[in-house]
C-alpha cells in the first residue's frame, strides 16, 4: 500500500514571503516516482515536477525548489518570495513500481497569498 | 498535442439517469486513470487502465459506475443510475510508462 500525507491543509502569507509545502510518503516499493501538482482556482491539475527515488539531488525552477529527503521519506516544495498567483491548492503524489504506477495524492495543502 | 481531452465540460442530470463521461487521452500514452474529487474525499482513484487493461478498479465506488477502455485512444466512465452522491469533478489522466500523469480539465457532474 502506498499513502501520501500533507498536513498542512491551509496555509496563508502575504505576498513576498516565503512558504514551504511539507509532504510525507509512505511506500513498501523501493522504485518510486513523487510528483507535485498545482489546481489553480480555474481547477485543472498542472503538473510541476517529477521526481525517482534514487535521485535525492534537490531541484531549483525559479521560484520554486523541492527537497527529498528519503531518510524522512519527505519529499517538501518552497516557493520563493511567493506570489498572488502561487495561490492553489498543491498537491503531492507518489506512484510506485509495484502498485502499477498508480498515481497515490496527498489530500492537497491550499495556499493563499495575500497581496 | 491538445493535451488530454474530456467531456462534457458540465453535466447536469437527474437522479436515476445515466451518464457517460469521456476521454481522449494523449496519443501515444498508454496508461488511463480516471479520477473524483470532492471537497470531502479530496483526489480519489476510481480505476486505471494500461495498454487498455484494467489494472485497478478497486476504487470504483459500486457497481453502478462502470468503465471501458475499447482502444488507445478513448475511454469512458459511465454511472447508471446516478445518485445525488455522485456530484463531483471527474479527471482523467494519461501517462507514458512511469512518467507524469497529464490530466484533463475534468467533467463537474452535478445529480439532482
Amino acid at each position: 500500500a502506498q499513502k501520501v500525507t500533507q498536513a498542512q491543509t491551509e496555509i496563508s502569507v502575504v505576498e513576498k514571503e516565503d512558504v514551504t509545502l511539507d509532504c510525507v510518503y509512505e511506500t513498501r516499493d523501493t522504485t518510486y516516482y513523487l510528483f507535485w501538482y498545482k489546481q489553480p482556482p480555474s481547477g485543472e491539475l498542472v503538473f510541476l515536477i517529477r521526481r525517482n527515488s534514487f535521485d535525492e539531488q534537490n531541484e531549483i525552477s525559479g521560484r520554486y525548489s523541492w527537497n527529498f529527503q528519503k531518510s524522512t521519506s519527505s519529499f517538501n516544495f518552497t516557493i520563493t518570495a511567493s506570489q498572488v498567483v502561487d495561490s492553489a491548492v498543491y498537491f503531492c503524489a507518489l506512484s510506485g513500481v509495484n502498485a502499477g504506477n498508480m498515481l497515490t495524492f496527498g489530500g492537497g495543502t491550499r495556499l493563499m497569498v495575500k497581496p | 498535442d491538445a493535451g488530454v481531452i474530456q467531456s462534457p465540460r458540465h453535466e447536469v442530470t437527474e437522479m436515476g439517469q445515466e451518464v457517460t463521461l469521456r476521454c481522449k487521452p494523449i496519443s501515444g500514452h498508454n496508461s488511463l486513470f480516471w479520477y473524483r474529487q470532492t471537497m470531502m474525499r479530496g483526489l480519489e482513484l476510481l480505476i486505471y487502465f494500461n495498454n487498455n487493461v484494467p489494472i485497478d478498479d478497486s476504487g470504483m465506488p459500486e457497481d453502478r459506475f462502470s468503465a471501458k477502455m475499447p482502444n488507445a485512444s478513448f475511454s469512458t466512465l459511465k454511472i447508471q443510475p446516478s445518485e445525488p452522491r455522485d456530484s463531483a469533478v471527474y479527471f482523467c489522466a494519461s501517462a507514458q510508462g512511469r512518467t507524469e500523469a497529464f490530466f484533463g480539465q475534468g467533467t463537474r457532474l452535478t445529480v439532482v
